[in-house]
């Protein structure tokens, strides 16, 4: 069993909509969860960070957590064609040194 | 502007060569890290640094070497490289190894094996 396991997708969404993007993982301990964005031929680019259990909000973007599911999302409000990108999760694991990437799940926002 | 300085941007190697990739870092960060990424298997992590003169062992250390001289520099060096070492690589850096420190990435180095 993976670490960090995501959909691949692709996910389609119309402008306008919200987009919802999924993440599990294996480890009880993990501490830390990342959310980056990656467009296709560009490097892993920080979206949001959430350390505790519920909801953390910035701007469209809203990271959700629960850890007894072993479950983040991040949902994207107000989907627009330029958030059509690859999706990392991520999440710490051994005492919070190392970070384990999910595949990635691809979003495609459409006009 | 601040930021992670990769070298080369892309690279052929013929296998068997040794290359040496490059990865520097103005941030003052302390911890810094390098990962392949590879269709469908997402970033792995290679070796890590959390401060200057230590390094661990990622994910997929094998075939690979690294040092941390200072605070700024992170080479990866392939000491033999083979095909399957072909993938775009990554330089990371946090300001330290601890839990809570999100990774910053650099723009990476796409390296082919023939």
């Amino acid at each position: 069993q993976k670490e960090v396991e995501q959909n691949s997708g692709p996910l389609s969404v119309p402008e306008g909509a919200i987009a919802s993007l999924n993440c599990t993982y294996s480890d009880r301990g993990s501490q830390s969860f990342f959310w980056y964005r990656q467009y296709s031929g560009k490097s892993p680019e920080l979206i949001m960070f959430i350390y505790s259990n519920g909801d953390k909000e910035d701007g469209r973007f809203t990271a959700q957590l629960n850890k007894a599911s072993q479950y983040v999302s991040l949902l994207i409000r107000d989907s627009q064609p330029s958030d059509s990108a690859t999706y990392l999760c991520a999440v710490t694991v051994e005492y919070g040194n190392k970070l384990v990437f999910g595949a990635g799940t691809i979003l495609r926002v459409k006009s | 502007i601040a930021g992670i300085t990769q070298a080369p941007t892309s690279q052929i190697l013929a296998a068997g060569r040794r290359m040496t990739l490059r990865c520097t870092q103005d941030m003052r960060h302390n911890a810094m890290y390098w990962y392949r990424q590879d269709l469908g298997l997402g970033l792995r992590l290679i070796h890590y640094s959390n401060t200057a003169g230590t390094t661990g062992k990622g994910e997929v250390p094998d075939g690979y070497s690294v040092s941390r001289a200072n605070t700024d520099d992170f080479p990866l060096t392939l000491a033999s490289a083979v095909p399957s070492q072909t993938s775009v690589y990554f330089c990371a850096s946090s300001a330290s190894g601890g839990v809570n420190q999100p990774q910053h990435f650099g723009d990476g180095t796409r390296l082919s094996i023939l």
